[in-house]
């Protein structure tokens, strides 16, 4: 295990607040990922991050931020939560960008 | 843009049974395809392929990669009750450092 977690694991919050979900990992990997998952889709990319305060937008960024102000802790911020982003979010981290990745527990959101 | 298609969508066998899983993929630089396995939880880690041709192998699973026609298959023999999960794949290309996943197949193994 790469030694992830997440937190919160589980939230429950109202439309137009503020969200904040961190991922800390212990492994002093890279590269870090957040990932949303739904029904029927898979596994989508939000944004990821290839260092400290090095991050760039995946498939499914628009309505989040992150920011990576440490190795090991990388963090996913919706500004104004909608219940489109209800969801389960994994993130995930590797080494050297090349292997496979390493994943958390999820966090699952609900957003009413 | 990367995609990858996984099929079929779920599978129920019964336990002892051999089922085989398909991805298939198109990607513009392709590095590698991954396997994975989700029960409850997080995605573990089956395998990574780079090379068409060569089958990689774990107890009862295996996996192999077709670059020329784009695919790959997840083959399980003998199934067990604990088999039971969602399969996922992902394509890496070399522009990126980022995996693309298909959206899962589920399998349900019944005793």
């Amino acid at each position: 295990d790469a030694g992830i977690t997440q937190s919160p694991r589980h939230k429950v919050t109202e439309t137009g607040t503020p969200v904040t979900l961190r991922c800390h990992q212990t492994e002093n990997h890279r590269y870090m990922y957040w990932y949303r998952q739904d029904p029927g889709h898979g596994l989508r990319l939000i944004h990821y991050s290839y260092g400290v305060k090095d991050t760039d937008k995946g498939e499914v960024s628009d309505g989040y931020s992150v920011s990576r102000s440490k190795t090991e802790d990388f963090l996913l911020t919706l500004e104004s939560a909608t219940s489109s982003q209800t969801s389960v979010y994994f993130c995930a981290t590797n080494g050297d960008g090349t292997g496979e990745l390493f994943f958390g527990e999820g966090s699952r959101l609900t957003v009413l | 843009e990367d995609k990858v298609v996984q099929s079929p969508l779920s599978l129920v066998v019964h336990e002892g049974d051999t089922v085989t899983l398909n991805c298939s993929y198109e990607v513009t630089n392709f590095r590698s395809l991954l396997w994975y396995k989700q029960e409850k939880k997080a995605p573990t880690f089956l395998f990574m392929l780079t090379s068409s041709g060569i089958e990689k192998k774990s107890g009862r699973l295996s996996s192999i990669l077709d670059k020329k026609e784009l695919f790959s298959i997840l083959n399980i023999t003998a199934t067990q009750t604990g088999d039971s999960a969602v399969y996922l794949c992902a394509v890496r290309d070399n522009a990126g450092n980022m995996l693309t996943f298909g959206g899962g197949t589920r399998l349900m193994v019944k005793p």
